[in-house]
């Protein structure tokens, strides 16, 4: 128990679906993101919010949109996927020190999405 | 963003020391070098980050020289949970002081009765 929980677990969607993922972190973090894991390739880094703010949007498709509505909260929306969008999305916080990130961040356990 | 490299799969016996080197020859003078490990279906967990010379925790040492083109992780006496892939991370801060994570292909540990 990392103290970042996400929902659903799993998650199975069509193409023409529009669903939602959470994340929720219990550590008094200032920072959070989202990654995405594909089979056999390395974690992605999707998105970055520091302070609420979203500092970074690493060339992710538009059907990917995500919201932090306060330090504690991340959620990605998703529309209209693609099949090549199934994959292990994980979500992290952190604290941002401002001064030098230690890079330490907490991950949760990720959903497994498959889209149909 | 510094990018690493480090063996994709090593083998390894219960209760041996194991020694997993990472390069990285671009590392920038505010880059801090910081290991995960992942087991599959989970996110990675934090292991140890160190900036130079050397970093134990309870959980493993981490030896950097003076030069920092490299790190080594050392994990003593492993057991078969240790059987995950671990991850050299190289960075610092990006424009808002927040940590940006580039991950790589990790190494592949298996530990083996």
């Amino acid at each position: 128990e990392t103290g970042v929980t996400q929902t659903p677990r799993h998650l199975v969607m069509g193409m023409t679906n529009k669903k939602s993922l959470k994340c929720e972190q219990h550590l008094g973090h200032n920072a959070m993101y989202w990654y995405k894991q594909s089979a056999k390739k390395p974690l992605e880094l999707m998105f970055v919010y520091s302070l609420e703010e979203r500092v970074e949007n690493n060339s992710v498709p538009s059907r990917f949109s995500p919201e932090c509505p306060n330090s504690s909260h991340l959620f990605l929306h998703l529309h209209t996927l693609q099949p090549e969008d199934s994959a292990l999305y994980l979500c992290a916080s952190s604290q941002d020190t401002g001064v030098v990130s230690p890079l330490e961040q907490y991950f949760g356990p990720g959903t497994r999405l498959t889209v149909t | 963003l510094a990018k690493t490299t480090q063996p994709i799969s090593m083998d390894s016996y219960e209760g041996q020391e194991v020694n997993i080197t990472c390069s990285h020859n671009n590392i920038a003078t505010n880059d801090y070098i910081t290991w995960y490990q992942q087991f599959p279906s989970q996110g990675p967990r934090f292991i140890i980050q160190g900036y130079k010379t050397k970093v134990t925790n309870e959980v493993a040492s981490l030896f950097i020289p003076a030069d920092r083109k490299s790190s080594t992780l050392s994990l003593p006496r492993v057991s078969l949970s240790d059987t995950a892939v671990y991850y050299c991370l190289v960075g610092g801060h990006g424009s808002s002081n927040t940590g940006k994570l580039i991950f790589g292909q990790g190494t592949t540990l298996q530990v083996k009765p």
